[in-house]
């Protein structure tokens, strides 16, 4: 139980262009999703948290206009990278906390390589 | 804020050989702490966490980890490694006794040698 999908594995695209990325709680609701990016041998920086129904909330330095999240029900957020340009290389992944204690888990997405050339 | 170290960038073991990885964190109150590891291709896998209680605690696929109040440390240890362990191990810590907006560590590659 507990799974995360993330779609696409893997994407390129050029630059200027917008790329979405889908991550799905397979078998449980998820009131909460996170967004996070790793840079290559570096570790995993929060970048937002989605809630459904509402906005998403930002981490400081991450641009909300570039960044777009939306999270339309309690199994699917979307995360759009707008206009990207080759800095937004990157691996994107995602989690989804199933429930809203306290003590309550993340889990994880398989992750998204974006190349963008 | 709180923050999380893995000073160990790489680590080789030997297959049959036991395992302890570092983990120390820095967090003003009683942390919420947690060892993941990501394998090629694949999510961030939970091994196990630590909330309160019995500060020796148990996890998946063999592994242990030990809450050292006093030494800030939450060391991963397995006291046989198997191949299939070579990994990413991350370690991480919730903000504000809580397990959601998570900080992690940067990470410990394990090789295994056989």
């Amino acid at each position: 139980g507990a799974v995360v999908s993330q779609h696409p594995s893997r994407v390129i695209c050029k630059s200027g262009t917008s790329v979405k990325i889908e991550c799905r709680s397979l078998d449980f609701q998820a009131t909460t999703m996170f967004w996070y990016r790793q840079f290559p041998k570096q570790s995993l920086m929060l970048m937002a948290t989605s809630n459904e129904g509402s906005k998403a909330t930002y981490e400081q330095g991450v641009e909300k206009d570039k960044f777009l999240i939306n999270h339309a029900s309690l199994t699917l957020s979307t995360l759009t990278v707008t206009s990207a340009h080759p800095e937004d290389s990157s691996f994107y992944i995602c989690s989804a906390l199933p429930g809203q204690g306290s003590t309550d888990t993340q889990y994880f997405g398989p992750g998204t390589r974006l190349t963008v050339l | 804020a709180q923050s999380v170290t893995q000073p160990d960038i790489h680590i080789t073991v030997s297959e049959g050989a036991s395992l302890e990885l570092r983990c120390n964190y820095s967090y003003g109150a009683t942390p919420y702490l947690f060892w993941y590891v990501q394998s090629p291709g694949q999510g961030l896998q939970l091994l196990l966490k630590y909330f309160s209680g019995d500060t020796l605690v148990q996890g998946i696929k063999g592994f242990e980890a030990e809450f050292k109040r006093s030494q800030s440390s939450f060391n991963l240890r397995k006291p046989s490694v198997h191949w299939s362990d070579a990994a990413e191990y991350f370690c991480a810590v919730g903000a504000t006794g809580t397990a959601s907006k998570l900080t992690f560590g940067t990470g410990t590659r394990l090789q295994v040698t056989l």
